[in-house]
């Protein structure tokens, strides 16, 4: 059981490149997000999609764009990166059900990004 | 705005010596608290949901409970591999979770 899986799991960019970091889940969940992790700051939430065909800001999403590819798939892309991007990302997915509040997430393992 | 404050920060504990990690926090309309457990190197893994003040939750070792102001996760008689990085997350509204910054928990053998 794959669950939430990411790739890829480490990447070295130059300021000013551009990548994108992908995920997927095979557990038919309609929700899924994009964290970031620093050291002494915990997660941070940088987009989420709620459903298929839906995107909407969190807290940090300067600098990061996202799609929604379908229900399997959420990637999330840095055009022009930069030193303060430099981060672990994490991928996670949820089965919300409105009304039950069970919105516990699955997370992938995580992709180290260190932008020099 | 949503608050979560975990503490400490950092737990150092000898096998078999109990204790307990805090996570308070200020919200409108708690949906449900969540702890989870993250290993150096991997994503967070779910542990428990509380909805409701004097609710509790055990697994293995492992016993949450939730106030109207804090949750505690307590950790009784801890082995080396309980050692984790704890995160505390609560959801209202919005069914976005906001984490807390975590308690880093070391067990010595």
């Amino acid at each position: 059981n794959a669950g939430v899986t990411q790739t890829p799991k480490f990447q070295v960019l130059k300021t000013g490149q551009s990548m994108t970091l992908q995920c997927a889940q095979d557990m038919n969940h309609n929700s899924m997000y994009w964290y970031r992790q620093d050291p002494g700051m915990g997660l941070r939430l940088i987009y989420y999609s709620a459903s298929e065909g839906t995107t909407d800001k969190g807290e940090v999403p300067n600098g990061y764009n996202v799609s929604r590819l379908n229900k399997r798939e959420f990637s999330l892309r840095l055009e022009s990166a930069a030193p303060s991007q430099t981060s672990v990302y994490f991928c996670a997915s949820s089965e919300v059900h409105r009304g039950l509040g069970n919105e516990k997430l699955f997370f992938g393992s995580g992709t180290q990004l260190s932008v020099l | 705005e949503d608050q979560v404050t975990q503490s400490p920060e950092a737990l150092r504990l000898q096998e078999g010596e109990s204790s307990s990690l805090n996570c308070s926090y200020t919200v409108s309309g708690l949906r449900g608290l969540f702890w989870y457990r993250q290993d150096p190197g991997k994503g967070p893994e779910f542990l428990f949901t509380l909805y409701s003040a004097g609710e509790e939750k055990e697994k293995e070792r492992l016993k949450a409970t939730l106030t109207k102001k804090e949750s505690f996760l307590h950790i009784t008689a801890p082995k080396p591999e309980d050692s984790a990085t704890y995160l505390c997350a609560l959801s209202r509204g919005s069914y976005i979770p906001t984490f807390g910054r975590g308690t880093s928990l070391i067990v010595h053998p």
